[in-house]
């Protein structure tokens, strides 16, 4: 079974900072997708950024990149010029197209406090 | 663009009674539908996932079931709430294989708040 481990539960950062999250996870697979979610107090769950397994390139949107490393099957999200509106709880999440479900499996999370 | 919708936004309800949770989706057709439960301060578990009317799969076993009477339509039920069903319940859906969209990720709904009191 597919396994995502989220190593930080808390982890902060100045405003206008860099920071980086951190995940592993743990497959058979040689094809699959990975995502980073945002969960802000309000709680929707918001896809920040994909990566699929076959691109050797990391995935940028905007302020968010993906340093995404497939040997050691490592995927962390960085998030540059942060800002406060990036607090938030931050999941990352595994998806491999077994079974015709295409079922997401989530780390516990990190939350990210962003300090003034 | 596509929109899901979850309503009660917040419930209350007390031990023993009936539940019904309703997510639904707008602007696609045959989407994979998915329940998950968020526990306090926790991650996100996987209760249901549907790909098409009436067939539903359980992750874990509970004291919930889910139905899909229509393509956009998923309904979370429970006949007889537990204190342990308390918690942050997420509606979520997915396009069909790569034919219908490049990747997997899934759309979350904006949640229901149950306290089972």
């Amino acid at each position: 079974a597919q396994t995502v481990t989220q190593s930080q539960p808390e982890m902060s950062v100045q405003e206008a900072e860099t920071v980086t999250l951190s995940c592993t996870y743990d497959t058979s697979e040689s094809d699959y997708y990975l995502f980073w979610y945002k969960q802000p107090p309000s709680r929707q769950m918001i896809l920040v950024i994909r990566q699929e397994a076959y691109k050797q390139q990391n995935a940028t949107e905007n302020r968010f990149s993906v340093n995404f490393q497939k040997a050691a099957k490592s995927f962390s999200l960085k998030i540059s010029d942060s800002q406060l509106g990036d607090a938030a709880m931050y999941f990352c999440a595994y998806a491999y197209s077994g079974a015709g479900s295409y079922q997401l499996t989530f780390g516990k999370g990190t939350k990210l406090s962003v300090i003034p | 663009s596509q929109t899901i919708h979850q309503w009660p936004a917040t419930l209350v309800q007390p031990v023993g009674s009936p539940l019904s949770l309703e997510c639904t989706v707008e602007g696609t057709s045959n989407p994979n539908l998915y329940w998950y439960r968020q526990a306090a301060g926790r991650g996100l578990q996987l209760l249901f996932y549907s790909v098409g009317i009436g067939q539903i799969s359980s992750e874990v076993p509970q004291n919930l079931s889910a139905s899909r009477p229509q393509d956009r339509q998923f309904i979370l039920s429970s006949k007889k709430l537990l204190l342990s069903d308390s918690g942050f319940y997420l509606c979520a859906w997915s396009r069909l294989p790569p034919i219908a969209g490049p990747s997997y990720e899934q759309y979350f709904g904006p949640g229901t708040r149950l306290t089972v009191t």
